[in-house]
């Protein structure tokens, strides 16, 4: 059974920064059904990326992904007041599963 | 476009079944393209439930196909969930969803609002 492992648990950062957010699989995936989302309180998670570096529909490029194999990430590159949020990572392998994911808190 | 919206019981109690309804706006099912459910916990993570193409065909999460059905209506253009035997791990924020493409491993890119369920008697 695959794990997918997301780092790290919080992350505390400026608007202005970059952030770095990791997903490891326990096992090799295929980067074409690695995707990240985003999801703010009280709302439903949003597509980010897809294929593991694929830009959703109306998603930003300060968003990127990257990766392949068991290591993927993704990146933003200045964060802005409205990007903080929890991400979570997905793949699917036989079965779709998610990440724990990570929150992204305004330092 | 395309919008989803889920419907159903917001309370059920252990020991019966859950039953929601995503109605589909924006696009015909019969056309193609998965459809599925998803859940959250309270304070907690994301869990694929199970996803459907408009021909029937099923795929489920392992951990809980022996309690799950998803069934797709198209002539009512809407697709739902049916999970037997809750019991309060089965509280969450229930969301239907769209595939972004053909391929049930695709990401999922259309979600509805979601819709709370809580078991309790």
């Amino acid at each position: 059974e695959i794990v997918l492992t997301q780092s790290p648990g919080t992350l505390s950062l400026s608007p202005g920064e970059r952030a770095t957010l990791s997903c490891r699989a326990s096992q090799s995936v295929s980067a074409s059904y690695v995707a990240w989302y985003q999801q703010k309180p009280g709302q439903a998670p949003r597509l980010l990326i897809y294929g593991a570096s694929s830009r959703a529909t109306g998603i930003p490029d300060r968003f990127s992904g990257s990766g392949s194999g068991t290591d993927f990430t993704l990146t933003i590159s200045r964060l802005e007041p409205e990007d903080f949020a929890v991400y979570y990572c997905q793949q699917q392998y036989g079965s779709s599963l998610f990440g724990q994911g990570t929150k992204l808190e305004i330092k | 476009q395309v919008q989803l919206q889920e419907s159903g019981p917001g309370l059920v109690k252990p020991s019966e079944t859950l039953s929601l309804t995503c109605a589909v706006s924006g696009y015909s099912i019969s056309s193609g393209y998965y459809w599925g459910w998803i859940r959250q916990p309270p304070g907690k993570g994301l869990e694929w439930i199970g996803s459907i193409y408009h021909s029937g065909t099923t795929y489920y999460n392992p951990s809980l196909k022996s309690r799950v059905t998803i069934s797709v209506d198209t002539s009512q253009n809407q697709f739902s969930l049916n999970l037997s035997s809750v019991t309060a791990a089965d509280t969450a924020v229930y969301y239907c969803v769209k595939v972004r493409s053909g391929d049930y491993r695709d990401a999922f890119h259309i979600w509805g609002q979601g819709t709370m369920v809580t078991v309790s008697s």
